[in-house]
């Protein structure tokens, strides 16, 4: 089943904040973070395993709570190549992931 | 290191024709997996296959679609008499092992067009 991604869409000044959320209702395994920008490939951002793990590349991090079935990708300090469409991916541990719809991000000047 | 490698990037094909599409997976790689996006929507899940095996086509639709990932060469996702609901863009992604702890590294995507 689908994870839920919220919000659909945010738009930021560069130097703001922002938190995309990803939730599911089956029991996580791992969850993986793309970034993806318009008419290209999604981009491996991250990937986190259960166990509660927080990583982080460069200025965006992101957080596992296996027991709420949720993950939070946090862009710190925002830039304006952080513009995108972000999606996380959930795994069930297999090796099948269920991507959610996405959130667009705009990081204005 | 090359990354995936999809061709064509774009595939323009008429009402009934087929629609071959490539994809050649990172040195050292030999899981894909085939995904298909529609505009504004997120990826969803088609086939999983390792070298010569197809070990989950779930997501595909039973008829018109095929795939295969051979021996030697890249792996083929196939659509035959294609309709325009087929109209998307095709990724293909490859992981170094089976499991989803591996990260899967997306190529550029093939976008079909059905007229």
């Amino acid at each position: 089943q689908q994870p839920v991604q919220s919000p659909q869409a945010v738009i930021l000044r560069e130097g703001e904040d922002a938190v995309i959320n990803c939730s599911s209702s089956k029991a996580l395994y791992s969850v993986h973070w793309y970034r993806q920008k318009h008419g290209e490939a999604p981009v491996f951002l991250m990937i986190l395993l259960k166990g509660g793990e927080q990583k982080g590349h460069e200025k965006i991090s992101a957080s596992f709570n296996e027991k709420k079935q949720q993950s939070s990708l946090y862009l710190t300090a925002s830039q304006l190549s952080y513009s995108g469409t972000y999606f996380c991916g959930t795994g069930g541990n297999d090796y099948k992931l269920s991507f959610g719809a996405g959130t667009t991000v705009t990081v204005r000047a | 290191n090359a990354g995936v490698m999809q061709n064509p990037r774009h595939l323009v094909r008429r009402r009934g024709q087929e629609a071959r599409l490539r994809c050649s997976p990172m040195k050292g790689h030999s899981h894909v997996y085939w995904y298909r996006q529609l505009p504004e929507e997120g990826l969803k899940f088609m086939v999983y296959l390792q070298k010569e095996n197809i070990i989950d086509e779930s997501g595909m639709p039973k008829e018109r679609f095929s795939a295969e990932f051979p021996k030697e060469g890249p792996s083929i996702l196939r659509i035959q008499q294609v309709v325009r609901g087929d109209s998307a863009a095709y990724f293909c992604a490859s992981s170094p092992a089976r499991g989803d702890s591996y990260e899967q590294y997306f190529g550029p995507g093939t976008r079909l067009t059905v007229t």
